[in-house]
């Protein structure tokens, strides 16, 4: 089992530019999760996902960031325009819905925005 | 909504003693308490969960203890290996099928001095 797939490992990019972060969940999980990792506000869950339907969207920061769950087996989360207050460590994780509430998390995704 | 709290935010202990991390939550409804650790460049992993029909639960050399009357939980850790150094996540939740979703705290940094 692969795990929880996320790429970029590392984005820098320049305020104003889109960001474009992807998730591979592991396959046959059908809950899907996207969090931002900071030392101020430690791990805030922005989105999830149940069968590919976004569920809970209450703590993505404001209309420049979006989440996507086209197929069961991938996810994007884009920001745009990106600002530097976004830098932190973004993760997924996925899990099986109805099961034990375990989830796996990726690797995470380090973002700078300078 | 549910809030979890976790004290102290760093915590150093020589190897071979135990460590004890606590957290508390806010909603009373919550019955799933998972803790999470996370290695340097890693995404959080789960080491050990307990559920509110049961006041402790051991793996090893880590337990956790749930009080549901005063509302917290803690993670016991006993003879401490500097591999047990990360930062650890407490969360909570209502367990209600497919669209419960954890609520964590921030971490705390554990040290195991050798």
């Amino acid at each position: 089992d692969a795990g929880v797939i996320q790429s970029p490992r590392h984005e820098v990019t320049e305020m104003g530019q889109e960001v474009t972060l992807r998730c591979k969940p592991i396959s046959g999980h059908n809950s899907l999760f996207w969090y931002r990792q900071t030392m101020m506000r430690g791990l805030e869950l922005l989105i999830y996902f149940n069968n590919n339907v976004p569920i809970d969207d209450s703590g993505m920061p404001e209309d420049r960031f979006s989440a996507k769950m086209p197929n069961a087996s991938f996810s994007t989360l884009k920001i745009q325009p990106s600002e530097p207050r976004d830098s932190a460590v973004y993760f997924c994780a996925s899990r099986v819905s109805g099961g034990l509430d375990t989830q796996y998390f990726g690797p995470g995704t380090r973002l700078t925005v300078l | 909504g549910e809030n979890v709290e976790q004290h102290p935010s760093t915590l150093s202990v020589q190897e071979g003693d135990s460590a004890v991390i606590k957290c508390t939550y806010s909603d009373s409804a919550s019955n799933y308490f998972p803790w999470y650790k996370q290695e340097l460049g890693k995404g959080p992993q789960l080491i050990i969960d307990i559920r509110s029909n049961v006041g402790e639960k051991k793996d090893q050399r880590i337990a956790v203890t749930l009080n549901k009357t005063a509302k917290h939980f803690s993670l016991h850790i006993t003879e401490t290996q500097p591999e047990d150094s990360a930062v650890y996540f407490c969360a909570a939740t209502r367990l209600s099928g497919a669209n419960s979703k954890l609520t964590f705290g921030k971490g705390i940094t554990l040290s195991v001095r050798p």
